[in-house]
């Protein structure tokens, strides 16, 4: 089957611009969490949704937002953009079963 | 805030050596799961043990878990140059009420051909 999804895979934009980041998970999870990576900071929780409603979110400035849609994929949104924010973003999807999450190949941002 | 802390951060070995990889955590969890990363890439999923669990199988991984001390490790055995990656632990904590993986600063492992 399919895996997760992300698009785009790269992208570069200006600070003080805002991005959306997409995805989509495997069909039949209806669990998506965000996670941002950089070298300074590693691997940090963003938000998980479940069914449309977020779950639990991460320690991040409002500037950070997502949402998920009924069919399960799901968006993630930073406005006003900092150089601080050049990381990649990785989503994960999760059925069920507790058998770990799958992830995506991710989005690299770079802010200049 | 990150919870695992992997140790060694970096590790080198021949082909065909075993890798242990250490991990130690802060809270109390439901699980731990290890995941691997080559190249800034994605993380792949490589195996989950419960807390109610101290051992367990994959192929050539083994893992274990002993809550009491708030550690795991991870052991591949008869390592190949393909396993040259980047390893993290990530734990779910018990507290939250979601599946929100904590993860570890992540161990950088080379195998040499």
């Amino acid at each position: 089957k399919a895996g997760v999804t992300q698009t785009p895979r790269y992208l570069i934009k200006t600070r003080g611009q805002q991005v959306t980041l997409s995805c989509s998970p495997i069909s039949g999870h209806r669990s998506v969490s965000w996670y941002q990576q950089t070298p300074g900071q590693g691997l940090q929780f963003l938000f998980e949704y479940f069914s449309e409603t977020q779950r639990n979110k991460g320690n991040f400035p409002g500037r950070f937002s997502g949402r998920q849609f009924s069919n399960s994929r799901s968006e993630m949104n930073v406005s006003t953009l900092e150089l601080g924010d050049s990381a990649l973003y990785l989503c994960a999807s999760s059925g069920i079963q507790l058998g770990g999450y799958t992830f995506g190949s991710g989005t690299r941002l770079t802010v200049v | 805030s990150q919870q695992g802390e992997e140790d060694p951060q970096a590790l080198s070995i021949q082909e065909g050596e075993n890798a242990t990889m250490n991990c130690s955590y802060k809270t109390s969890i439901n699980n731990l799961q290890w995941y691997r990363q080559n190249s800034g890439r994605g993380l792949v999923h490589l195996i989950l043990i419960r807390s109610n669990e101290r051992e367990k199988h994959s192929g050539r991984l083994r893992v274990t878990l002993d809550t009491s001390k708030k550690s795991s490790s991870l052991l591949i055995t008869a390592s190949r140059a393909a396993d040259t990656a980047s390893y993290f632990c990530a734990t779910v904590p018990s507290q939250g009420g979601s599946e929100k993986l904590v993860f570890g600063k992540g161990m950088k492992l080379t195998v040499n051909p």
